[in-house]
């Protein structure tokens, strides 16, 4: 396993669309979450899954978000009738459930563009 | 409200450099601090973690220091490089029932040959 992957790397979307995007965790973590970055900003917390249970939301993630992570292996994030604001980089992160530390380890990104 | 800063914003500096980045951030009780490095529209590779318990951690030419008390840590980069050239963000997690990080903006370094 050679860590945590996303697919696709890029999508770009006409205003309107829908899009989903995919998370592969390290294999064995529990845990997993969702993080957008716009350009300039650090990261910030969309969603959090333990297993198969979503157990966290932020006030960010709007009605056209919705995230799933059905057999609690990997994890789709869904936007429904996107909008320009939502272009940015779609990040996903795993770590165990065990043991003292909770280093999260990231994928490499999504990137969205909404035309 | 919980938040992280980073100063400077960016920074740049001769190869060979010694350099601190520093981190703020504003609720002292954190369960564990984390520094990333990210390359341009790249993901976040995981540099160090300092669990509260901690002072410090190194790894290779990376020191990071954790002061609680003051909600500050530092991440000290010796012998600068080219290759160090990145944004480096810093990132706090509370506990709690997620664990979610809440990041800074980041320092973006760039290290001249």
């Amino acid at each position: 396993d050679t860590g945590v992957s996303q697919d696709p790397r890029h999508k770009i979307t006409k205003r309107g669309q829908n899009v989903t995007f995919r998370c592969d965790p390290i294999s064995e973590h529990n845990r997993l979450y969702w993080y957008r970055q716009t350009l300039g900003q650090g990261p910030e917390f969309l969603t959090y899954f333990q297993n198969e249970a979503q157990l966290e939301k932020s006030r960010l993630l709007s009605d056209r978000f919705s995230a799933e992570r059905p057999k609690g292996s990997f994890s789709t994030l869904e936007i429904q009738r996107t909008e320009q604001g939502d272009s940015a980089m779609y990040l996903c992160a795993s770590s165990p459930l065990a043991g003292a530390s909770n280093e999260q380890f990231f994928g490499p990104g999504t990137r969205l563009t909404v035309l | 409200k919980q938040e992280v800063t980073q100063i400077p914003a960016a920074l740049s500096v001769p190869e060979g450099e010694n350099l601190v980045l520093n981190c703020s951030f504003t609720d002292s009780a954190i369960y564990n601090l984390q520094w990333f490095r990210q390359d341009p529209g790249k993901g976040l590779t995981s540099l160090l973690l300092i669990q509260s318990s901690q002072r410090e951690q190194t790894s290779g030419r990376l020191n990071a220091s954790l002061d609680k008390s003051s909600g500050r840590s530092t991440l000290y980069i010796a012998a600068s490089q080219p290759g160090d050239s990145a944004t480096y963000l810093c990132a706090v997690e509370y506990g709690g029932a997620t664990n979610k990080l809440i990041f800074g903006t980041g320092t973006l370094l760039a290290v001249q040959p």
